[in-house]
């Protein structure tokens, strides 16, 4: 069965970096988009972006350049992002999602206080 | 970038009722058109697809329609199970937006 397994929960510092994995089993890691979605406390669905886990090739939300990084790891069908410079405004659930939407993370709870 | 407008943002409802919860899109989107379904504390969950397929395992009270650049999600007769966030999404063109969501709830 396809399943996307998110890494854990965070609690960083403001101006520091934050990387987390989003697991794929089930299908063929490198078939599908992964995108990366933002969710704010209370708030609604932001799209960051989206990795294709056979070329590398990315597409970035312009408001995201700069902040977030997608990355893959074929050999354990693995996706990455990591968020750099992280203010209290990153504080959100980050989840991660196949392309076709159809299977989404757990998410990922990313919690930026001093 | 493309601008989802979803409507209402809020939608009280009794068990039983047909509803209806629309996204207009301010550029021309085709049938590049998802909807979601979001509970409390869970990930959202893909309910319709290309504007108007079923995605798989959702109840066919579930239905995806399109006239011009408004896309609708309407459920014929609402569950109590069916009250959740719905959310629309563009996936024509970079960067894909979402809507702004619509909460479903017992009047």
């Amino acid at each position: 069965q396809v399943q996307l397994q998110q890494s854990g929960a965070e609690l960083v510092k403001p101006g520091s970096s934050v990387k987390m994995s989003c697991k794929a089993s089930g299908y063929t890691f490198t078939s599908y988009y992964i995108y990366w979605i933002k969710q704010r406390p209370g708030q609604g669905l932001e799209w960051i972006g989206r990795i294709g886990p056979g070329s590398g090739d990315t597409n970035y939300n312009e408001k995201f350049k700069g902040k977030a990084t997608f990355t893959v790891d074929k050999s354990s069908s693995t996706a990455y992002m990591q968020l750099s410079s992280l203010t209290p405004e990153d504080t959100a659930v980050y989840y991660c999602a196949r392309g076709t939407s159809d299977y989404w993370g757990q998410g990922v709870m990313v919690t930026v206080s001093s | 970038d493309i601008q989802m407008t979803q409507s209402p943002s809020s939608l009280p409802a009794s068990l039983g009722d047909r509803v209806t919860i629309t996204c207009r899109a301010s550029q021309d989107i085709g049938n590049y058109l998802r909807w979601f379904q979001q509970k409390p504390g869970k990930s959202p969950r893909l309910m319709i697809y290309g504007a108007t397929n079923l995605a798989a395992g959702v109840p066919s009270r579930f239905s995806g329609s399109r006239s011009g650049s408004d896309y609708s999600l309407t459920i014929s007769s609402l569950e109590s199970e069916d009250m959740a966030d719905y959310y629309c999404l563009q996936s024509k063109e970079s960067p894909f937006t979402f809507g702004s969501g619509t909460k479903l709830e017992i009047k």
